[in-house]
């Protein structure tokens, strides 16, 4: 069975700076996909940013980017130019690929990084 | 286009008695999931669903039931709640794309 470990129970960052979060996963198959989710206070579950286990390129968005080291199996969060907004829960959640014969396209998830953005 | 809605938002309740969380979503989505997220966890799979008529146990379905009758369509059902079972819900669903979330429904078992 699959698993998701997140290490850091807690993170800090001052505004403006930035940090990183981690997580490693296990799984004895190829293809699959990686997502981070933010939970804020509002227990709104938002995507911040997806891999393809496939791509060797690492994924970005605006100030969000991962570092994917396939052997390693770790997927870890960078967090650039950190804003207030940020402060929330981070969830890291794997998912089999759904071409998969079986496959139910659930994820399964972290137990989640709380990130605070110190002013 | 509302995406996954879910009702109610919050809802208290005694031991024993029985309620069920409604889920829908207009996006034609086949997969549709409901996962349970306790303090401190992450979210973990109840029961999910890979079709209209088609359902299956997740991780903690135990004290839970579903059923699929439309597409649009995924209550959960609880017959005789317990104290464990106060949690947050969330409904989510997906055709092979990143789930899209409900906005979740705090309930208190007491």
């Amino acid at each position: 069975a699959q698993t998701v470990t997140q290490s850091q129970p807690e993170m800090s960052v001052q505004e403006a700076e930035t940090v990183t979060l981690s997580c490693t996963y296990d799984t004895s198959e190829s293809d699959y996909y990686l997502f981070w989710y933010k939970q804020p206070p509002s227990r709104q579950m938002i995507l911040v940013i997806r891999q393809e286990a496939y791509k060797q390129q690492n994924a970005t968005e605006n100030r969000f980017s991962v570092n994917f080291q396939k052997a390693a199996k770790s997927f870890s969060l960078k967090i650039s130019d950190s804003q207030l907004g940020d402060a929330a829960m981070y969830f890291c959640a794997y998912r089999r690929d759904m071409n998969y014969g079986g496959s139910q396209g659930n994820l399964i998830f972290g137990k989640g990084t709380k990130l605070s953005v110190k002013p | 286009n509302a995406g996954v809605t879910q009702t109610p938002k919050f809802r208290i309740l005694k031991i024993g008695q029985s309620m069920t969380l409604q889920c829908t979503q207009d996006m034609n989505h086949n997969y549709m999931y409901w996962y349970r997220q306790d303090p401190g966890m992450g979210l973990k799979l109840i029961y999910y669903s890979v079709g209209a008529g088609i359902t299956d146990k997740g991780e903690v379905p135990n004290g839970y039931n579903v059923s699929r009758s439309t597409t649009e369509d995924f209550p959960l059902r609880l017959e005789l709640a317990a104290p464990s079972q106060t949690s947050v819900y969330f409904c989510a669903s997906t055709t092979n794309s990143p789930l899209h979330f409900g906005n979740g429904t705090r309930l208190t078992v007491t």
